[in-house]
């Protein structure tokens, strides 16, 4: 199956510090989508963004097909921002999953 | 329009038990996967059901096996329950293309 890996582990912002968060994976894909899962386990849809660019308010990513990389930008990051961000890619029907981003912003 | 909606929100069991966990899926959406997620961990994809079969299975022993409903709805059965089942089991549901897959909750599984 697809590997999945996602940088940096950790991430510590200021309120108000931008990041990138980085996601490759090793295969062509179908689907790509970028999740926040909250404290109680949900996975929240963020984007689901094969290629292109897309952006939602503070957040956009870009999807970089053909080098086979997708970035998610947080701009003016909010304490509500804190949590685990997954990457997920798919090219055979089945999602595979990075270990995640924690993400930790301190006001 | 209702999510995908699973069923229970948390269980325990002793060593050796069965389990049953449900999921509902998306409205309109015809395809149930369902993922483990360890502590700490991303989740790890079980199987796939599409018309009421198994289309794709993940590196996950026999114990694990699941099943679809004419509604589409889904169910994953684990039998002779080990510590190292207990996780977070997560069911999501999309179309039979690749398209954008939705979560449930969860079940928060706690062997004993």
């Amino acid at each position: 199956g697809i590997q999945v890996e996602q940088s940096p582990p950790d991430l510590i912002l200021q309120e108000g510090a931008n990041s990138t968060l980085r996601c490759n994976f090793s295969d062509s894909v179908n689907n790509l989508q970028w999740f926040h899962q909250n404290p109680w386990g949900q996975l929240i849809n963020l984007f689901y963004i094969p290629s292109g660019t897309k952006q939602n308010g503070r957040l956009s990513a870009t999807t970089v097909a053909t080098e086979r990389y997708s970035l998610l930008y947080i701009s003016s990051s909010q304490t509500t921002d804190s949590g685990v961000y997954f990457c997920a890619a798919d090219n055979d029907y089945k999602l595979s999953f990075g270990a995640g981003t924690t993400v930790t912003v301190r006001a | 329009d209702a999510g995908v909606t699973q069923s229970p929100t948390h269980l325990i069991k002793t060593r050796g038990q069965q389990v049953t966990l449900r999921c509902s899926p998306k409205s309109g959406h015809d395809t149930v996967s369902w993922y483990q997620q360890a502590l700490g961990q991303g989740p790890q994809f079980i199987f796939q059901y599409y018309e009421e079969e198994e289309r794709q299975r993940g590196n996950f022993p026999d114990r694990f096996s699941g099943h679809q409903f004419p509604n589409y709805s889904s169910e994953l059965n684990v039998n002779a329950l080990l510590l190292g089942d207990s996780a977070l089991y997560l069911c999501a549901s999309s179309l039979v293309q690749p398209t954008e897959a939705f979560f449930g909750q969860g079940t928060r599984l706690t062997v004993v």
